[in-house]
């Protein structure tokens, strides 16, 4: 079964902390992985992209990685503020066109 | 306008009811999605369409009724939804099925 897995569910820092989150699959066989933030209520923002063929994305304070053998992307935010206190998603895509989400890491950066 | 467009954004229906949630997209994609986000679930695909063309259904009640009658609208048209069916729902649009999606601000939709 495939599965994406993101972990911590929910997080708290101090503002100016460096952070990771991470997300898991199950079946590696992937076509690209999608970095998404939501806002309460509100649509998702997409993030990052990384084709299965790359092993990172940056855009800003944001950079993604991706390691297919181990199943696992990580998304790293430098400098963290107030304003990137959202729900993180991470979202799968596979060949066969399945788009698989994780539930989320609520993240809240404390000022 | 600009991006992905969802009309309305919020929805209250009875079960009886018969109702339209519309998508647009202003970015000359080619692929539309339709979402659906419960709480404390992951996001759910329902609908994928490819050049107007259905090409995925995760096994979605047939409550739910997709129409896409070009490459920028997609419709959900809904009727005797169940209060489960409450949740967020969402559209996106990509270039292509496999390429970076981008989304609408969702219609909170309510079954009373």
């Amino acid at each position: 079964k495939q599965e994406v897995t993101q972990i911590p569910a929910a997080l708290s820092v101090p503002e100016g902390e460096n952070l990771v989150l991470n997300c898991s699959f199950t079946d590696s066989a992937i076509y690209n992985l999608q970095w998404f933030r939501q806002d309460p209520g509100k649509g998702l923002t997409s993030l990052l992209l990384i084709q299965s063929s790359q092993r990172e994305q940056t855009s800003g304070r944001l950079n993604a990685s991706l390691d297919k053998s181990s199943g696992r992307s990580t998304l790293y935010i430098a400098a963290s503020q107030p304003g990137d206190s959202a729900t993180y998603l991470c979202a799968v895509i596979y060949r066969d066109d399945k788009i698989i989400f994780g539930k989320g890491t609520r993240l809240h950066i404390l000022p | 306008e600009t991006g992905v467009t969802q009309t309305p954004r919020h929805l209250v229906m009875g079960m009886t009811n018969k109702k339209s949630l519309k998508c647009e997209q202003h970015l000359g994609h080619n692929a539309m999605y339709w979402y659906k986000q419960s709480a404390k679930k992951p996001l759910e695909l329902m609908f994928v369409y490819s050049l107007e063309e259905r090409v995925e259904n995760n096994s979605v009640p047939s409550r739910f009724s997709p129409e896409c009658p070009n490459s920028s609208h997609l419709f959900l048209h809904l009727h005797t939804l169940q209060p489960e069916d409450s949740a967020l729902y969402l559209c996106a649009s990509s270039r292509g099925e496999s390429y970076e999606q981008y989304f609408g601000p969702g219609t909170r939709l309510t079954v009373t």
